[in-house]
């Protein structure tokens, strides 16, 4: 079965502080995607970013950087030095072409910001 | 230019009535899709249409019928409301039905009393 955990629900930090968002994934296949998207207080869905299961290299933009680790099944996702406007729900997701071509989806977790 | 947009953007209703959302998306995508996002944000995929072919229907009731006049827009229509129903209605868009990010539109709040 494909299932993705987002164990932490909320989380709450003071601005400038570092924050990991955890997301463990399953799945048997070998060729996947993970996928992490943004939801601000606003309430558009925005796409961060995509990595496929055969590159395991992190990666780094701007503030963000993401944790790929096949032998641990996560996808965690880094926040350094947080700002009040990174405050949303974030959601892991999963892709497999064997799924119905459908992304599984955390439940997300909601990053509150404080000045 | 908006590369998904929604209309109407918030929708009020009674129990019992029949209403439609529409989506369009000037992304030239193949594929468009339709989630249900309830009170708690939990996404569920309702449907998906790739190059107006139905390839998602997920266990949704038959009250929510999805149209694709062409793959550029895609519409959905519930019958008969239900106080259940009541959620945020997000429409998306991939390149192809393969593993792309997906652009949402902004969203349709719908609210049945």
């Amino acid at each position: 079965a494909q299932k993705v955990t987002q164990a932490q629900t909320e989380i709450s930090v003071v601005e400038k502080e570092d924050v990991t968002l955890d997301c463990v994934y399953e799945t048997r296949d070998t060729t996947y995607y993970l996928f992490w998207y943004k939801q601000p207080p606003s309430g558009e869905l925005v796409f961060l970013i995509r990595r496929n299961s055969f590159d395991e290299q992190n990666e780094i933009s701007g503030r963000y950087s993401w944790n790929f680790q096949k032998s641990t099944s996560s996808f965690n996702f880094t926040i350094t030095a947080s700002q009040v406007v990174d405050s949303a729900v974030y959601f892991c997701a999963l892709f497999n072409a064997g799924n119905n071509r459908k992304l599984i989806w955390g439940l997300g977790t909601s990053l509150a910001v404080n000045p | 230019d908006t590369a998904v947009s929604q209309t109407p953007k918030y929708l009020v209703t009674q129990m019992g009535n029949d209403k439609s959302i529409k989506c369009e998306q000037n992304l030239g995508h193949d594929t468009m899709y339709w989630y249900k996002q309830d009170s708690k944000k939990f996404l569920k995929i309702m449907f998906s249409y790739n190059n107006k072919e139905l390839i998602i229907n997920e266990t949704v009731p038959n009250r929510f019928s999805p149209k694709s006049p062409d793959k550029a827009h895609l519409n959905l229509h519930i019958n008969s409301l239900e106080l259940g129903d009541s959620a945020v209605y997000f429409c998306a868009s991939s390149l192809t039905s393969g593993p792309h990010e997906q652009y949402f539109g902004p969203g349709t709040r719908l609210t049945v009393t």
